[in-house]
């Protein structure tokens, strides 16, 4: 089957500018995740959907983050203005069962951005 | 919520020795640990995970312990081999404050075969 699919894979902005990423999580998954991996660092969750509500965002920077899936499929993470300390690779997960049950989740390659 | 913490950063052993990477949880509602394998550029992946109803689980040169009662688990990699390099995330998943079921992950443990 299909994987998880982000784009873009790379981006480098400068700190104030906005950039958004794309996901595509695994078909039939009702669940998605955006995590932030800063170098050196585990995951971080950055917001919970399931289908097309949220789950948990307590820990996205709601001044200038934000994030949407529309019509329970696709996702996008949009960061607005970015700062330095963005820096870091977005990877967009999903998984099969719904939120209270225990399931694998399966990663996409990541958006690494670059905040000069 | 969850506080997940995961020793060694890093860790180098001999080709065909036994690797040993240990996490701890703070959560004691926590009921389902998995162990990641992230390569160099690439995406994490599940390799082996536990849940809390059983002590150890293995699959060929894998294995995974748990204690509940100490809130620790530990990833046992035997007969290690050059493509066992790579960065290993433990994580544990809980309730959050929210209700939703939620993986928090380790640091990660850069392990490193040496030949």
């Amino acid at each position: 089957e299909a994987g998880v699919a982000q784009s873009p894979r790379y981006k480098i902005i400068e700190k104030r500018q906005s950039v958004a990423f794309w996901c595509n999580p695994i078909s039939g998954h009702a669940t998605l995740y955006w995590y932030q991996q800063i170098l050196g660092q585990g995951p971080k969750l950055l917001i919970q959907f399931q289908n097309n509500g949220v789950v948990d965002d307590s820990q996205l920077p709601k001044d200038r983050f934000s994030a949407e899936r529309l019509k329970g499929v696709d996702s996008t993470l949009k960061i607005q203005p970015a700062k330095l300390e963005d820096s870091a690779v977005y990877l967009c997960a999903s998984s099969l069962v719904a939120a209270r049950m225990t399931g694998e989740l399966f990663f996409g390659e990541g958006s690494r951005l670059t905040v000069l | 919520g969850e506080n997940v913490e995961q020793h060694p950063s890093t860790l180098s052993v001999q080709e065909g020795d036994s690797a040993v990477i240990k996490c701890t949880y703070s959560d004691s509602a926590s009921n389902y640990f998995p162990w990641y394998k992230q390569e160099l550029g690439k995406r994490p992946q599940l390799i082996i995970d536990i849940r809390s109803n059983v002590g150890e689980k293995k699959d060929q040169r894998i294995a995974v312990t748990l204690n509940k009662t100490a809130k620790h688990f530990s990833l046992h990699i035997t007969e290690t081999q050059p493509e066992d390099s790579a960065v290993y995330f433990c994580a544990a998943k809980g309730t959050s404050n929210f209700g939703n079921e939620k993986l928090t992950f380790g640091t990660g443990t850069r392990l490193t075969i040496i030949p």
